[in-house]
């Protein structure tokens, strides 16, 4: 079944190291995208990539960075710089469009103590 | 720039009745309409979207939605309700003119089913 996978489903992590979120996805999407969500504020976007080695800050991309070396592979680090990491992060993907629904991961939970 | 304002951030219904959540968006252009069911712990799935054409839209497990340019609104229905359907519904917008279409989401509306 195509779809797209985010690992782990829970992270924890001290506060003061880098940690990386995983998303693949095998649904030949051109694009792909990271957002946050937080209870009470939806969701909010990090950051995108609509073609391969090609990627754009979304809303609230400060103390995130990503890469896009694959077509199937949108990782994610969340840095120490950013000053409230803890939230559940979705991994999303789409066909460029727009009319284009996106298809979801099942989240990221990441903890940060 | 979109935006989207989700009325009400939890809706609560007794099994059977009627469910609305509602939606309100803002565009200088046509827009793209999307909803979002999204199960606790879960990602979102794709409830039903509006393109162009016909302004009700029916989706998956019963839910419709009516655009109506004149209110820019896009309301989602169900006319009995299930205790499956309690979990977190977003719209969400894509309009972006020559740019990226990145859709905007609401903030989401929380709907609490009562047997």
């Amino acid at each position: 079944d195509g779809g797209i996978t985010q690992s782990p489903k829970y992270l924890f992590r001290k506060e003061g190291q880098n940690v990386t979120l995983s998303c693949e996805q095998n649904l030949n999407h051109d694009a792909m995208y990271w957002y946050r969500q937080d209870p009470g504020q939806g969701l909010r976007l990090i950051y995108y990539s609509q073609i391969v080695n090609d990627f754009q800050k979304g809303d609230i991309a400060e103390g995130y960075s990503v890469s896009r070396e694959k077509k199937e592979s949108f990782p994610l680090t969340v840095t120490s710089a950013q000053k409230n990491p803890t939230a559940f992060y979705l991994c999303a993907s789409s066909m460029v469009g727009s009319n284009s629904p996106l298809h979801f991961g099942n989240g990221t939970r990441l903890t940060v103590t | 720039a979109q935006s989207v304002t989700q009325l009400g951030s939890h809706v609560s219904v007794s099994e059977g009745a009627l469910v609305l959540l509602r939606c309100n968006y803002s565009s200088s252009v046509p827009p793209y309409l999307f909803w979002y069911v999204q199960y606790p712990n879960q990602g979102l799935q794709l409830l039903l979207k509006y393109t162009t054409g016909a302004t009700l839209v029916k989706g998956i497990n019963g839910f419709e939605a009516e655009f109506k340019k004149s209110e820019t609104s896009f309301h989602l229905t169900k006319p009995s309700a299930h205790m499956s359907d309690a979990a977190e519904y977003f719209c969400a917008v894509s309009d972006r003119p020559g740019g990226s279409y990145i859709p905007t989401f609401g903030r989401g509306t929380s709907l609490i089913v009562h047997p």
